[in-house]
């Protein structure tokens, strides 16, 4: 069965820097595009980023650009996220997904975030 | 990068129909035919319900379908079942390789 576990999160201090793992199993990540997808508390969906099969194309959200790094290993079958400068408003459960053509296929379990001093 | 415009809460009882629309512009809802809907119990993962404006996965219910027109989307869902009753988001790609989603929707069965 295919499935996507994220970890890595947890509570960091504003300005801190966090590295998100999404672990892929029962799929090839490599065919696919991948995105991470985050949830404030109470709030809704919000895109975050995006990385094509191969890695060499990526893209972000403008509320991240800059601060935002979105990476794969296809040899380790794992999605990263490396958050830097993180905010308060980074607050939120960040999910990956899998992408199939334009939507959001397979999605994670999330991973808790919290950005307080 | 705006978000789409959604209801914040529709509801129905049991049986009923009920349709969400989902509100952008020709940048995005309008300007492409991916605009996709995800359903999110409590606590849960989203659950992709409609892809590419009007196509189901395999093994979401055929009383969910998807419709557009100029920059409104829409989800219809039909003969309303208590497990239906949760949170629903639109997405439009925005191009670029960029996305955006609506504010989402809670949906409650009376």
């Amino acid at each position: 069965e295919a499935q996507l576990v994220e970890s890595g999160g947890g509570l960091v201090q504003p300005g801190g820097s966090l590295r998100l793992s999404c672990a892929a199993s029962g799929f090839t990540l490599n065919r696919n595009w991948m995105h991470w997808v985050r949830q404030g508390p109470g709030k809704g969906l919000v895109w975050v980023s995006y990385i094509n099969s191969d890695g060499s194309s990526t893209s972000y959200a403008d509320s991240v650009k800059g601060r935002f790094t979105i990476s794969r290993d296809n040899a380790k079958n794992t999605l990263y996220l490396q958050m830097n400068s993180l905010r308060a408003e980074d607050t939120a459960v960040y999910y990956c997904a899998r992408g199939d053509g334009y939507s959001l296929y397979l999605w994670g379990q999330g991973t808790m975030v919290t950005v307080s001093s | 990068q705006s978000a789409l415009t959604q209801p914040r809460s529709v509801s129905g009882s049991p049986g009923q129909s009920v349709t969400i629309s989902c509100t952008g512009t020709s940048s995005d809802v309008g300007g492409y035919n991916y605009v996709s809907w995800y359903q999110q119990h409590p606590g849960k993962a989203p659950k992709l319900m409609i892809y590419d404006v009007s196509k189901r996965p395999s093994g979401v219910p055929n009383r969910f379908s998807g419709s557009k027109s100029g920059n409104t989307a829409s989800l219809t869902i039909s003969g309303l079942q208590a497990e239906d009753e949760a949170d629903y988001y639109c997405c439009s790609y925005v191009g670029s390789y960029t996305w955006v989603f609506g504010g989402g929707t809670k949906l409650t069965v009376l």
